[in-house]
Protein backbone atom coordinates (compact mmCIF):
# COMPACT_ATOMS: atom_id res chain seq x y z
CA UNK A 1 0.00 0.00 0.00
CA UNK A 2 0.76 3.54 -1.08
CA UNK A 3 1.89 6.02 2.21
CA UNK A 4 2.79 9.44 2.74
CA UNK A 5 4.65 10.94 5.32
CA UNK A 6 5.21 14.24 6.26
CA UNK A 7 7.48 14.50 9.81
CA UNK A 8 7.13 18.01 10.51
CA UNK A 9 3.57 18.70 12.10
CA UNK A 10 4.26 22.44 12.13
CA UNK A 11 7.11 25.25 10.80
CA UNK A 12 6.87 28.78 10.79
CA UNK A 13 8.75 31.15 8.76
CA UNK A 14 9.92 35.09 8.59
CA UNK A 15 7.97 36.99 6.05
CA UNK A 16 10.39 36.84 3.23
CA UNK A 17 12.28 34.22 4.06
CA UNK A 18 12.57 30.78 2.90
CA UNK A 19 11.06 27.50 4.21
CA UNK A 20 11.30 24.18 2.92
CA UNK A 21 8.35 21.22 3.71
CA UNK A 22 9.65 17.51 3.75
CA UNK A 23 7.43 14.75 2.38
CA UNK A 24 8.22 11.22 1.92
CA UNK A 25 6.35 8.09 0.25
CA UNK A 26 6.65 4.49 -0.29
CA UNK A 27 5.26 2.83 -3.34
CA UNK A 28 6.56 -0.02 -5.79
CA UNK A 29 4.91 1.87 -8.29
CA UNK A 30 7.55 3.62 -11.30
CA UNK A 31 4.93 6.13 -12.39
CA UNK A 32 3.11 8.46 -10.70
CA UNK A 33 2.41 11.70 -9.31
CA UNK A 34 3.40 13.62 -6.42
CA UNK A 35 1.12 17.18 -5.38
CA UNK A 36 1.37 19.73 -2.66
CA UNK A 37 -1.98 21.35 -1.65
CA UNK A 38 -2.30 23.95 0.36
CA UNK A 39 -5.39 24.27 3.06
CA UNK A 40 -6.27 27.59 4.34
CA UNK A 41 -8.93 28.35 6.97
CA UNK A 42 -11.74 28.45 5.10
CA UNK A 43 -10.51 24.71 4.34
CA UNK A 44 -10.82 24.68 0.67
CA UNK A 45 -7.56 22.42 -1.18
CA UNK A 46 -5.62 24.50 -3.14
CA UNK A 47 -3.39 22.75 -5.64
CA UNK A 48 0.10 24.40 -5.10
CA UNK A 49 2.33 22.33 -7.80
CA UNK A 50 2.68 19.00 -9.02
CA UNK A 51 5.52 16.47 -10.19
CA UNK A 52 5.26 13.39 -12.90
CA UNK A 53 7.62 11.01 -11.66
CA UNK A 54 9.45 10.21 -15.06
CA UNK A 55 10.33 13.93 -15.04
CA UNK A 56 13.93 14.55 -13.77
CA UNK A 57 13.64 18.18 -13.44
CA UNK A 58 12.00 19.66 -10.75
CA UNK A 59 8.57 21.32 -10.88
CA UNK A 60 8.66 25.31 -10.34
CA UNK A 61 5.25 27.24 -9.46
CA UNK A 62 6.19 31.00 -9.41
CA UNK A 63 7.65 31.08 -5.36
CA UNK A 64 6.89 27.86 -4.82
CA UNK A 65 9.75 24.55 -6.68
CA UNK A 66 9.71 21.04 -5.09
CA UNK A 67 12.85 19.04 -4.47
CA UNK A 68 11.79 15.54 -5.91
CA UNK A 69 14.46 12.58 -5.02
CA UNK A 70 13.14 9.59 -6.93
CA UNK A 71 15.42 6.97 -5.39
CA UNK A 72 14.72 8.50 -1.94
CA UNK A 73 11.07 8.79 -2.36
CA UNK A 74 11.54 12.20 -1.21
CA UNK A 75 9.30 15.07 -2.41
CA UNK A 76 9.73 18.34 -0.48
CA UNK A 77 8.15 21.63 -1.07
CA UNK A 78 10.25 25.00 -1.10
CA UNK A 79 8.47 28.50 -0.94
CA UNK A 80 10.68 31.32 -1.54
CA UNK A 81 10.09 34.80 -0.06
CA UNK A 82 7.55 34.13 2.03
CA UNK A 83 3.76 36.11 2.28
CA UNK A 84 1.75 36.11 4.97
CA UNK A 85 -1.36 34.83 2.52
CA UNK A 86 0.93 31.45 2.54
CA UNK A 87 0.08 30.42 6.04
CA UNK A 88 -1.71 27.17 5.97
CA UNK A 89 -1.77 23.62 6.24
CA UNK A 90 0.52 21.90 3.84
CA UNK A 91 -0.37 18.36 2.53
CA UNK A 92 1.83 16.30 0.35
CA UNK A 93 -0.69 13.40 -1.85
CA UNK A 94 0.45 10.71 -4.42
CA UNK A 95 -1.81 8.78 -6.81
CA UNK A 96 -0.38 6.58 -9.23
CA UNK A 97 -0.67 7.63 -13.07
CA UNK A 98 -3.82 5.49 -14.64
CA UNK A 99 -6.49 7.80 -14.95
CA UNK A 100 -9.14 8.23 -11.74
CA UNK A 101 -7.23 6.82 -9.61
CA UNK A 102 -7.16 7.91 -5.86
CA UNK A 103 -5.41 10.42 -3.76
CA UNK A 104 -3.04 9.39 -1.01
CA UNK A 105 -2.61 12.29 1.70
CA UNK A 106 0.40 12.90 4.29
CA UNK A 107 -0.76 14.04 7.81
CA UNK A 108 -0.34 17.66 7.20
CA UNK A 109 2.06 20.99 7.91
CA UNK A 110 0.84 23.74 9.17
CA UNK A 111 2.82 26.71 8.37
CA UNK A 112 2.83 29.81 10.26
CA UNK A 113 4.62 32.83 8.62
CA UNK A 114 5.58 35.55 11.22
CA UNK A 115 5.18 39.17 10.01
CA UNK B 1 -12.96 29.61 -14.47
CA UNK B 2 -15.14 26.80 -14.04
CA UNK B 3 -15.06 25.37 -10.16
CA UNK B 4 -16.47 22.19 -8.25
CA UNK B 5 -19.53 23.40 -5.93
CA UNK B 6 -21.02 21.72 -3.23
CA UNK B 7 -23.71 22.14 -0.98
CA UNK B 8 -24.83 23.04 1.87
CA UNK B 9 -21.73 24.34 3.23
CA UNK B 10 -23.07 23.08 6.61
CA UNK B 11 -25.32 20.52 7.43
CA UNK B 12 -25.82 19.84 10.93
CA UNK B 13 -28.27 16.35 11.84
CA UNK B 14 -29.04 13.91 14.59
CA UNK B 15 -27.45 10.48 14.86
CA UNK B 16 -29.37 7.82 12.99
CA UNK B 17 -30.78 10.54 10.55
CA UNK B 18 -29.80 10.21 6.95
CA UNK B 19 -28.15 13.10 5.23
CA UNK B 20 -27.15 13.89 1.72
CA UNK B 21 -24.40 15.80 0.38
CA UNK B 22 -24.41 17.45 -3.18
CA UNK B 23 -21.89 18.74 -5.54
CA UNK B 24 -21.62 19.47 -8.74
CA UNK B 25 -18.58 18.84 -10.26
CA UNK B 26 -16.91 20.79 -13.10
CA UNK B 27 -18.74 19.73 -16.68
CA UNK B 28 -16.69 18.48 -18.50
CA UNK B 29 -14.94 16.22 -16.58
CA UNK B 30 -15.34 12.20 -16.06
CA UNK B 31 -14.07 11.16 -12.76
CA UNK B 32 -16.08 12.37 -9.62
CA UNK B 33 -14.48 11.58 -5.87
CA UNK B 34 -15.56 12.36 -2.51
CA UNK B 35 -12.86 12.80 0.39
CA UNK B 36 -13.49 13.47 3.76
CA UNK B 37 -11.33 15.03 6.32
CA UNK B 38 -12.07 14.62 10.15
CA UNK B 39 -10.78 17.72 12.50
CA UNK B 40 -6.99 17.63 12.74
CA UNK B 41 -6.44 14.93 10.43
CA UNK B 42 -5.45 13.73 7.02
CA UNK B 43 -7.66 13.76 3.98
CA UNK B 44 -8.97 10.48 3.17
CA UNK B 45 -10.05 8.74 0.14
CA UNK B 46 -13.80 7.41 0.34
CA UNK B 47 -15.10 6.62 -3.18
CA UNK B 48 -14.36 7.16 -7.19
CA UNK B 49 -17.27 6.93 -9.70
CA UNK B 50 -16.63 6.89 -13.69
CA UNK B 51 -18.83 6.03 -16.40
CA UNK B 52 -22.31 5.82 -13.54
CA UNK B 53 -20.60 3.68 -11.47
CA UNK B 54 -18.25 3.26 -8.61
CA UNK B 55 -14.76 2.40 -10.04
CA UNK B 56 -12.97 2.14 -6.58
CA UNK B 57 -13.61 2.53 -2.55
CA UNK B 58 -12.16 3.01 0.54
CA UNK B 59 -12.39 0.60 3.50
CA UNK B 60 -14.48 3.26 5.05
CA UNK B 61 -16.88 3.88 2.59
CA UNK B 62 -19.39 0.67 4.29
CA UNK B 63 -23.22 -0.34 3.19
CA UNK B 64 -23.92 2.96 5.32
CA UNK B 65 -22.39 5.30 2.20
CA UNK B 66 -23.84 5.75 -1.08
CA UNK B 67 -23.26 7.69 -4.10
CA UNK B 68 -25.48 8.77 -6.76
CA UNK B 69 -25.31 10.72 -10.06
CA UNK B 70 -29.10 11.25 -10.44
CA UNK B 71 -28.77 13.49 -13.67
CA UNK B 72 -26.20 15.06 -15.73
CA UNK B 73 -25.10 17.51 -13.26
CA UNK B 74 -25.15 16.31 -9.46
CA UNK B 75 -22.96 14.13 -7.51
CA UNK B 76 -24.73 13.02 -4.06
CA UNK B 77 -22.82 11.33 -1.37
CA UNK B 78 -25.66 9.76 0.99
CA UNK B 79 -25.18 8.82 4.45
CA UNK B 80 -28.18 6.11 5.42
CA UNK B 81 -27.80 6.57 9.72
CA UNK B 82 -25.40 8.72 11.08
CA UNK B 83 -22.70 8.29 13.67
CA UNK B 84 -21.20 10.59 15.65
CA UNK B 85 -17.54 9.83 14.16
CA UNK B 86 -19.27 10.55 10.32
CA UNK B 87 -18.66 13.92 11.82
CA UNK B 88 -16.22 15.66 9.30
CA UNK B 89 -15.51 18.17 5.85
CA UNK B 90 -16.56 15.99 2.99
CA UNK B 91 -14.73 17.05 -0.24
CA UNK B 92 -15.78 16.53 -3.43
CA UNK B 93 -13.46 16.24 -6.32
CA UNK B 94 -13.98 16.06 -9.88
CA UNK B 95 -10.94 15.84 -12.55
CA UNK B 96 -10.44 14.65 -16.70
CA UNK B 97 -8.34 12.02 -16.10
CA UNK B 98 -5.11 12.92 -17.32
CA UNK B 99 -4.68 16.17 -14.79
CA UNK B 100 -4.97 17.06 -10.87
CA UNK B 101 -7.99 16.83 -8.97
CA UNK B 102 -10.32 19.99 -8.78
CA UNK B 103 -11.92 20.03 -5.03
CA UNK B 104 -14.75 21.66 -4.12
CA UNK B 105 -15.37 23.83 -0.84
CA UNK B 106 -16.39 21.35 1.48
CA UNK B 107 -19.42 20.56 3.49
CA UNK B 108 -18.63 21.13 7.08
CA UNK B 109 -21.04 17.86 8.24
CA UNK B 110 -22.00 17.64 12.04
CA UNK B 111 -24.09 15.15 13.57
CA UNK B 112 -25.54 15.59 17.08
Amino acid sequence: AQTVTQSQPEMSVQEAETVTLSCTYDTSESDYYLFWYKQPPSRQMILVIRQEAYKQQNATENRFSVNFQKAAKSFSLKISDSQLGDAAMYFCAYRIRPSGSRLTFGEGTQLTVNP
Amino acid sequence: EPEVTQTPSHQVTQMGQEVILRCVPISNHLYFYWYRQILGQKVEFLVSFYNNEISEKSEIFDDQFSVERPDGSNFTLKIRSTKLEDSAMYFCASSSGTREKFFGPGTRLTVL
